[in-house]
């Protein structure tokens, strides 16, 4: 079976950087998605991780380590716009499908 | 502009009615999904297409059909048989590699009365 947690909830201040945290456990590993979410919308692609390592794109960073079955998204330079929720998805073996975490909420305050 | 496309964005049903919701996309993508999102809850898979006329349950799929007619094409039928109907929808699709993410619809949102 496939297994991925992440903080239900985090808070942070605009400007600040943070961090969400995503663990799994998978059988098979093909890449790890974040996607972000606003209320009420469809996800959007933030990040693709299948080595281990940081990738950086812009404000957003994401960073993989397939021994530990970690993964984060680091965002800097919070803006208001960036409150959402932010699922990690994982791509097992041998087929298409991703299976997501229960998203963690991110309020940005001023 | 390519993309994919959802409908009816709200949809209202009575209980024991059986309902479709479309999904269209036009990025020639071989792989379509159907997901369920329930407040508070991750992204749960109902059915899954990675060719066209061939289809398999995801994780949630008793209580709805699918059918994959065309590369193009991917509906959802939620029949009567679904216990819990009223949900957020998503359709998406994706490029046939590992690395293809996924792009969503705009989703559909069903309220059994």
């Amino acid at each position: 079976g496939q297994n991925i947690d992440q903080p239900t909830e985090m808070t942070a201040t605009e400007g600040a950087i943070v961090q969400i945290n995503c663990t799994y456990q998978t059988s098979g590993f093909n890449g790890l998605f974040w996607y972000q979410q606003h209320a009420g919308e469809a996800p959007t692609f933030l990040s693709y991780n299948v080595l281990d390592g940081l990738e950086e794109k812009g404000r957003f960073s994401s960073f993989l380590s397939r021994s530990k079955g970690y993964s984060y998204l680091l965002l800097k330079e919070l803006q208001m716009k960036d409150s959402a929720s932010y699922l990690c998805a994982v791509r097992g073996r041998g087929f298409q499908k991703l299976v997501f975490g229960t998203g963690t909420r991110l309020l940005v305050s001023p | 502009d390519g993309g994919i496309t959802q409908s009816p964005k709200y949809l209202f049903r009575k209980e024991g009615q059986n309902v479709t919701l479309s999904c269209e996309q036009n990025l020639n993508h071989d792989a379509m999904y159907w997901y369920r999102q329930d407040p508070g809850q991750g992204l749960r898979l109902i059915y899954y297409s990675q060719i066209v006329n061939d289809f398999q349950k995801g994780d949630i799929a008793e209580g709805y059909s699918v059918s994959r007619e065309k590369k193009e094409s991917f509906p959802l039928t939620v029949t009567s048989a679904q216990k819990n109907p009223t949900a957020f929808y998503l359709c998406a699709s994706s490029t046939s590699g590992a690395t293809g993410e996924l792009f969503f619809g705009e989703g559909s949102r069903l309220t059994v009365l």
